[in-house]
């Protein structure tokens, strides 16, 4: 079974700093996707990034992007230029490619942005 | 555009009493979800559903019952409540398999 490894329950960055947020996975798959999502305090989920195993080049949006490293099966987000806005829960998830419907999330990491 | 809207918010059950979350979709969606969050925890599947008519359990679906009669709709029916079933609740959708899931903002439910 897939498993997603967020080994940093808390962070905290400066307003305008950059963080980097830290998720390992578990797989025998080849073929497979993963997602980082935001919780804020409103509770809803929303989709940070995307990021697809087959493709080499990391993805990037805007502020956040990732650095996917498949042989190591790491996954972080780096957050550059950090807002207010940006505390929130962080979870990093997986979802396999073929056979089971499942998002397979990590516990998540706290992070805390200071003015 | 709604997206996913989930019914009620918050709603607090005694031990034994049944109810139902309503959650329904206005992106024409295919796929539908119910997550669980526990505290300090990721999300965990109940059910989902590929379509109407079809529905199938996930990793946690004990206590549960869903049913997917429409696209838009995906209701999560709990039997007899129990103190275990205190969590929030997602519900989620997505237009194929691997897309994006866009969530509800999620029901906080407490049985006393």
């Amino acid at each position: 079974a897939q498993t997603v490894t967020q080994s940093q329950p808390e962070m905290s960055v400066q307003e305008a700093e950059t963080v980097t947020l830290s998720c390992t996975y578990d797989t025998s798959e080849s073929d497979y996707y993963l997602f980082w999502y935001k919780q804020p305090p409103s509770r809803q989920m929303i989709l940070v990034i995307r990021q697809e195993a087959y493709k080499q080049q990391n993805a990037t949006e805007n502020r956040f992007s990732v650095n996917f490293q498949k042989a190591a099966k790491s996954f972080s987000l780096k957050i550059s230029d950090s807002q207010l806005g940006d505390a929130a829960m962080y979870f990093c998830a997986y979802r396999s490619g073929g056979g089971s419907e499942k998002l397979v999330f990590g516990k998540g990491t706290k992070l805390t942005v200071n003015p | 555009n709604a997206g996913v809207t989930q019914t009620p918010k918050f709603r607090i059950l005694k031990i034994g009493q049944s109810m139902t979350l309503q959650c329904t979709q206005d992106m024409n969606h295919n796929y539908m979800y119910w997550y669980r969050q526990d505290p300090g925890m990721g999300l965990k599947l109940i059910y989902y559903s590929v379509g109407a008519g079809i529905t199938d359990k996930g990793e946690v679906p004990n206590g549960y019952n869903v049913s997917r009669s429409t696209t838009e709709d995906f209701p999560l029916r709990l039997e007899l409540a129990a103190p275990s079933q205190t969590s929030v609740y997602f519900c989620a959708s997505s237009y194929y398999r691997v897309a994006e899931a866009f969530f509800g903002q999620g029901t906080r439910l407490t049985v006393v």
